[in-house]
């Protein structure tokens, strides 16, 4: 499963809370990837990174930040968790040309 | 930005007949396109991919299709299995400003039932 771990893997969270959420990879790639994935919407991009310290958004990153501080770790942080927010959200590392998927996090927000 | 449309949202077949999912594509510049298969509770796992300089790629039961003239991509199944029922994503990658950063759009999914 291409050495790709997220943490937590489940967390029920209350509206106006701040959440962090982590990716971690031991496969040394430069590029990183936060999706969301909801029903009728397949997968879409949060932000991405293509390095450390190097990140940028993607089409749904309103009330999302990240930070890449070492290559090994991606965080995706909801400042002030909305109940809109309640989705799976899986973390992807880019190989040559494919992307690899983790196991991804349930996210609910009360 | 770049749009990819999934068709149908649901398929159904008989076990041992062919499934054929169909994406379109807006972005011309786009030159990588994966199919991912994703079980429930499970993560999307990459079965197949083409890349914009091939027309045609299989992989035993497994084949994508690639129209660049007409922007759109297929997969097909066959010889379908109940094993095969699950979710399946296209996907394209985005080419702007002369790099990608890898960024994939995905297509909306096809809920796959393969009945025995």
């Amino acid at each position: 499963d291409a050495g790709i771990t997220q943490s937590p893997r489940h967390k029920v969270t209350e509206t106006g809370t701040p959440v962090t959420l982590r990716c971690h990879q031991t496969e040394n790639h430069r590029y990183m990837y936060w999706y969301r994935q909801d029903p009728g919407h397949g997968l879409r991009l949060i932000h991405y990174s293509y390095g450390v310290k190097d990140t940028d958004k993607g089409e749904v990153s309103d009330g999302y930040s990240v930070s890449r501080s070492k290559t090994e770790d991606f965080l995706l942080t909801l400042e002030s968790a909305t109940s809109s927010q309640t989705s799976v959200y899986f973390c992807a590392i880019r190989g040559t040309d494919t992307q690899y998927f983790g196991p991804g996090t349930r996210l609910t927000v009360l | 930005g770049e749009n990819v449309e999934q068709h149908p949202s649901t398929l159904s077949v008989q076990e041992g007949d062919s499934a054929v999912i169909k994406c379109t594509y807006s972005d011309s510049a786009s030159n990588y396109f994966p199919w991912y298969k994703q079980e429930l509770g499970k993560r999307p796992q990459l079965i197949i991919d083409i890349r914009s300089n091939v027309g045609e790629k299989k992989d035993q039961r497994i084949a994508v299709t690639l129209n660049k003239t007409a922007k759109h991509f297929s997969l097909h199944i066959t010889e379908t299995q109940p094993e095969d029922s699950a979710v399946y994503f296209c996907a394209a990658r985005m080419v702007s400003g002369g790099t990608s950063y890898g960024k994939l759009t995905f297509g909306q999914g096809t809920i796959l039932t393969v009945h025995p």
